[in-house]
């Protein structure tokens, strides 16, 4: 079975600062799909970034960017010139290449201070 | 285009009783997911429909059920509800097969009193 593990509850930085968000997983498949989700008070849960486990280079959305170590089966989210909005909990997840179902981690809440 | 509705935004019930939520998945997507999100558990997989089958179950007793209908929205029945139920409910919408990216809507507060 795969597990998705984030080690950091809670975090807070000042804005305009860099922070980075851990993720371990672990799994016996060798293809599969990683996600950072980002779900703000509002509830609704919000696509970040993905990272296809086949592709050796680190996925980038703007300000978002993913250190992928597949042997170490590590996947960090860092985010840069950190903002207000970026206040939120942010979710790693894992799925199998089959897309049958997300497994999330339990989360890290971010707190962006002015 | 529209997202993903999920109706009510909020529920109150008691136990025992029975509910149910509604899923309207973005339009053309024919694969819904629902997820429980609560505290001390966080997300867990409940199922998944595809084309008004269930593709896939998650470890939840048999009191959760859920179906899909030919418009690819989908509802998901509790009964017998439990304190324990209390959560946010979440719906995700994919557009199918081999597709990555899932759209959540904004959930289900089901609270059981």
């Amino acid at each position: 079975a795969q597990t998705v593990t984030q080690s950091q509850p809670e975090m807070s930085v000042q804005e305009a600062e860099t922070v980075t968000l851990s993720c371990t997983y672990d799994t016996s498949e060798n293809n599969y799909y990683l996600f950072w989700y980002k779900q703000p008070p509002s509830r609704q849960m919000i696509l970040v970034i993905r990272q296809e486990a086949y592709k050796q280079q680190n996925a980038t959305e703007n300000r978002f960017s993913v250190n992928f170590q597949k042997a170490a089966k590590s996947f960090s989210l860092k985010i840069s010139d950190s903002q207000l909005g970026d206040t939120a909990m942010y979710f790693c997840a894992f799925m199998k290449l089959s897309g049958d179902k997300i497994i999330f981690g339990k989360g890290t809440r971010l707190h962006i201070l002015p | 285009k529209a997202g993903v509705t999920q109706t009510p935004r909020y529920l109150i019930k008691t136990r025992g009783q029975q509910v149910t939520l509604s899923c309207s998945p973005i339009s053309g997507h024919r694969s819904v997911s629902w997820y429980q999100q609560t505290p001390g558990q966080g997300l867990q997989f409940l199922f998944e429909y595809f084309s008004e089958t269930q593709r896939n179950k998650g470890n939840f007793p048999g009191r959760f059920s859920g179906r899909q209908f030919s418009n690819s929205r989908s509802e998901m029945n509790v009964s017998t509800l439990e304190l324990g139920d209390s959560a946010l409910y979440l719906c995700a919408s994919r557009s199918g097969t081999g597709n990555t990216e899932a759209f959540f809507g904004q959930g289900t507060r089901l609270t059981v009193v």
